[in-house]
């Protein structure tokens, strides 16, 4: 149990164009999910927390304009990245908490996207 | 906000050889969690650890709550167990966001 899945795996894009990311809970409703960037030899670090039905919460230095995040149900959320460009290319990583108040905090995380912007 | 340091960042061990793993984390959380990013960049989760110990095979970990630190230890390790182990956590106060340690890169030669 407890898996997520992200899509695409892989993408390469023209600077300038936007990409979006998708990010499911397969067998558990997700009510808070998460995004995540990583760099080369680099941890990951917290981009935003996206709560169904309401809007994301992003962290500082974090250009909301430029990574729009949409949770539009309790097994799917979004990353746009609009007007890409090379600077953007890392490796984004969304994952999902399934419990509520009270509950298991524990996260869950997709096997990630390679974005290269050329 | 909370401090998470993870060391040894670097360990070489033989295959066979037990290895212990460290998270010193600077606050009170409520989610603790260890990983292991495999070569494709998938995050494994290897335990859901806040307090306490627990054991998964040659795997096991234990984190003090108290004294605000987690081992993982690794035994009779195989050349599979390379790879960077990451350690988590989630402040009592950080509204359910985990802030990782740095990692450490494990390398297990034949």
């Amino acid at each position: 149990g407890a898996v997520v899945s992200q899509h695409p795996s892989r993408v390469i894009c023209k600077s300038g164009t936007s990409v979006k990311i998708e990010c499911r809970s397969l067998d558990f409703q997700a009510t808070t999910m998460f995004w995540y960037r990583q760099f080369p030899k680099k941890s990951l670090m917290l981009m935003a927390t996206s709560n169904e039905g309401s809007k994301a919460t992003y962290e500082q230095g974090v250009e909301k304009d430029k990574f729009l995040i949409n949770h539009a149900s309790l097994t799917l959320s979004t990353l746009t990245v609009t007007s890409a460009h090379p600077e953007d290319s890392s490796f984004y990583i969304c994952s999902a908490r399934s419990g509520t108040s009270g509950g298991s905090n524990e996260q869950f995380f997709g096997p990630g996207t390679r974005l290269t912007v050329l | 906000g909370i401090q998470v340091e993870q060391s040894p960042p670097d360990l070489i061990l033989q295959e066979g050889a037990n290895s212990t793993l460290r998270c010193n984390f600077s606050d009170s959380v409520n989610n603790l969690q260890w990983f292991h990013q495999n070569p494709w960049g998938q995050l494994i989760n290897l335990f859901y650890i806040p307090s306490g110990t627990k054991q998964n095979g040659r795997l096991s970990a234990t984190t003090v709550a108290t004294e605000r630190y987690s081992l993982l230890y690794i035994s009779s390790s195989q050349t599979t167990d390379s790879g960077v182990y990451f350690c988590a956590v989630g402040a009592v106060q950080g509204a359910q966001k985990l802030v990782f340690g740095q990692g450490t890169r494990l390398t297990i030669n034949p």
